[in-house]
């Protein structure tokens, strides 16, 4: 079985800013892929981003990127020029993709505040 | 594109009751979809995978005598908790998954047992 482990519980930051989001993950597959989920008061899932575990360059999506370090088993969230709407929980993903339709495990999240 | 819809978004019934939960993909066919249960600060949990026209499959730990699943269309999962308790309250969120694996979600049930 896979674990997903998000150590920082909350972080702040100042709007602007750059902050990074730390995610772990043990597996012992080869073919998976990654996920950020945010999460804001609505509860409301949304996908922010994902990376295959086969693809050796880092997913970007406008100021969103990863740093996925297969072997290190390490799959960070930057996020450039932090918004007010940047504010919820984040949730980290993994999901195997070899038997074709698999759920995710989530980490614990990461409760992100973007400070004004 | 990619939308999914719950009914309802909120729900109170009486202890010993049951309720149904409806997760509909409304612009995409979907095989597979996932029911996942959050307590308040705390992450998603998978409870069970729903397969149009297959028996679901439950995570270690989960009823499935409690928490009846049926995926009857290519759009519709429903999840059924039976003789509900209070200790059954929490946020339900379902999934459907797309073509290339991703996993668009639901906005969540609440249930309220009383």
């Amino acid at each position: 079985a896979q674990t997903v482990t998000q150590s920082q519980p909350e972080m702040s930051v100042q709007e602007a800013e750059t902050v990074t989001l730390s995610c772990t993950y043990d597996t012992s597959e080869n073919n998976y892929y990654l996920f950020w989920y945010k999460q804001p008061p609505s509860r409301q899932m949304i996908l922010v981003i994902r990376q295959e575990a086969y693809k050796q360059q880092n997913a970007t999506e406008n100021r969103f990127s990863v740093n996925f370090q297969k072997a290190a088993k390490s799959f960070s969230l930057k996020i450039s020029d932090s918004q007010l709407g940047d504010t919820a929980m984040y949730f980290c993903a993994f999901m195997y993709s070899g038997g074709g339709a698999d759920g995710l495990t989530f980490g614990k999240g990461t409760h992100l505040i973007i400070q004004p | 594109g990619a939308v999914v819809s719950q009914h309802p978004s909120r729900v109170i019934c009486k202890s010993g009751t049951s309720v149904k939960i409806e997760c509909r993909s409304l612009d995409f066919q979907a095989t597979t979809m996932f029911w996942y249960r959050q307590f308040p600060k705390q992450s998603l949990m998978l409870m069970a995978t729903s397969n149009e026209g297959s028996k679901a499959t439950y995570e270690q730990g989960v009823e499935k005598d409690k928490f009846l699943i049926n995926h009857a269309s290519l759009t519709l999962s429903t999840l059924t908790v039976t003789s509900a308790h209070p200790e059954d309250s929490s946020f339900y969120i379902c999934s459907a998954q797309g073509p290339a694996y991703e996993q668009y979600f639901g906005p969540g049930t609440r249930l309220t047992v009383t």
